[in-house]
């Protein structure tokens, strides 16, 4: 239940198994970025962050990893719940900007 | 903490009736505010950015004359859809931040739960 490298609109997940949620961004400047997790009728929770002068940052069960050369962004979980079902995405902040911007998101589904 | 409410949570209402929908951060002074519209399986989409006592600033293609904001206090933004039509029928979401945008306290944005509006 891992994808690595491309932005894949959905991903289903074994519970259990560790996930990996991919994220391409275009701008350059961006120097802040944030997943968000948003549950079906909800408004976006936020899950983690990283700034560009990281490449990596861990929470619980939660792993950023930022790699500007190629401008992708992944956020991984371990050991998938079902409660963590739900469409993930990436937004940036340009560093010249104050806007978020959102990527498409990953609708994550979690096999019992 | 940073909690934001969203008012109503859901909204039915005839073409051609306007729309009022409420923002407010219940435990914070949001000094910033943001409106995001997101149609179904879509990303968001900001809509428009507003500072407590100033006037609004959209996104090139959002018609200011039919989505008013007032962001009247530092916990209260409201959004109103004037003459809505069925294409405006979507998921409304606001956020709000303690500091100015573009500041770095101003990054952090706190969502609310959302309305979704339907537009018959």
């Amino acid at each position: 239940g891992e994808s690595v490298g491309l932005h894949l609109p959905t991903l289903s997940v074994q519970e259990g198994d560790n996930s990996i949620i991919n994220c391409a961004y275009s701008n350059s400047a961006s120097d802040y970025f944030i997943w968000y997790k948003q549950e079906s009728g909800k408004g976006p929770q936020f899950i983690i962050d990283i700034r560009s002068n990281m490449d990596k940052r861990q929470g619980q069960r939660v792993t950023v990893l930022l790699n500007k050369t190629v401008k992708h962004l992944s956020l991984q979980i371990a050991a998938t719940q079902p409660g963590d079902s739900a469409v993930y995405f990436c937004a940036e902040i340009g560093s010249n900007d104050y806007k978020l911007s959102f990527g498409a998101g990953t609708t994550v589904t979690v096999r019992a | 903490g940073a909690v934001v409410s969203q008012h109503p949570s859901w909204v039915i209402c005839k073409s051609g009736t306007s729309v009022k929908i409420e923002c407010r951060s219940l435990d914070f002074q949001a000094t910033t505010m943001f409106w995001y519209r997101q149609f179904p399986k879509q990303s968001l989409m900001l809509m428009a950015t507003s500072n407590e006592g100033s006037k609004a600033t959209y996104e090139q293609g959002v018609e200011k004359d039919k989505f008013l904001i007032n962001h009247a206090s530092l916990t209260l933004s409201t959004l109103t859809v004037t003459s809505a039509h069925p294409e405006d029928s979507s998921f409304y979401i606001c956020s709000a931040s303690m500091g100015l945008a573009g500041s770095q306290q101003g990054e952090t944005q706190y969502f609310g739960p959302g309305t979704r509006l339907l537009v018959l």
